[in-house]
């Protein structure tokens, strides 16, 4: 089965700040992976598909970029609203699997 | 505007059948694929299985011997069964939307909370 790493597993950030997220395979996915976004007590949002497409509506500062292994996910400028949980998930082989998350929160 | 809304008990025994309904509206469940993903407290995402578009199932492989999931074009909803549960099955259910083959999840449920105990 295909596992993917993610990390860090948390950070601190202000506003303003660039978030990089990263995410790692265990085998090559080419581009077979997605970003989520989850809040407290709320249902995961698809920002990223595909590695490096932008959900319909999802803001332009978010972005992501890879293929194969290894992932990135970034937020150019973090907005207030970004304070969140953000996943990795990979669909290889008709098998999907979530990284472990990374949390962003206030410094 | 197509919606999810995740329906079943919220306690199960251990050892007991756990049984879960997603419904759709909005929406046919026909021409895409559905997903159940749950989460334990404080804990990450944990993929259980799909009913995909041509009518295929694929499960977890940690789950795969207690999942069934089917779906139920005539009521729109599609379902979700797990047998033997235990405390570790103390989670969150969500139900989802694939809208291309199994790729990313577009629509989400809310989520259920089921807790496994006696």
């Amino acid at each position: 089965d295909i596992q993917v790493t993610q990390s860090p597993a948390s950070l601190s950030a202000s506003v303003g700040d660039r978030v990089i997220i990263t995410c790692q395979a265990t085998q090559d996915i080419a581009n077979r992976l997605n970003w989520y976004q989850q809040k407290p007590g709320k249902a995961p949002t698809l920002l990223i598909y595909d590695a490096s497409n932008l959900e319909i509506g999802v803001p332009l500062r978010f972005s992501g970029s890879g293929s194969g292994t290894d992932f990135t996910f970034t937020i150019t400028r973090l907005e207030p609203e970004d304070f969140a949980t953000y996943y990795c998930q990979q669909y290889d082989d008709l098998l999907l699997s979530f990284g472990g998350g990374t949390k962003v929160d206030m410094k | 505007q197509v919606q999810l809304q995740e329906s079943g008990p919220g306690l199960v025994k251990p050892s007991e059948t756990l049984s879960l309904t997603c419904t759709v509206s909005g929406g046919s469940t026909r021409t895409f694929s559905w997903s159940w993903i749950r989460q334990p407290p404080g804990k990450t995402l944990e993929w259980i299985g799909y009913f995909s578009y041509s009518g295929t199932t694929n499960y977890n492989p940690s789950l795969k011997s207690r999942v069934t999931i089917s779906l139920d074009t005539s009521k729109n909803q599609f379902s979700l069964r797990l047998n033997s549960v235990t405390a570790a099955d103390t989670a969150v259910y969500f139900c989802a939307r694939h809208p291309t083959g199994v790729a990313g999840m577009d629509v989400w449920g809310q989520g259920t909370t089921v807790a496994v105990t006696s």
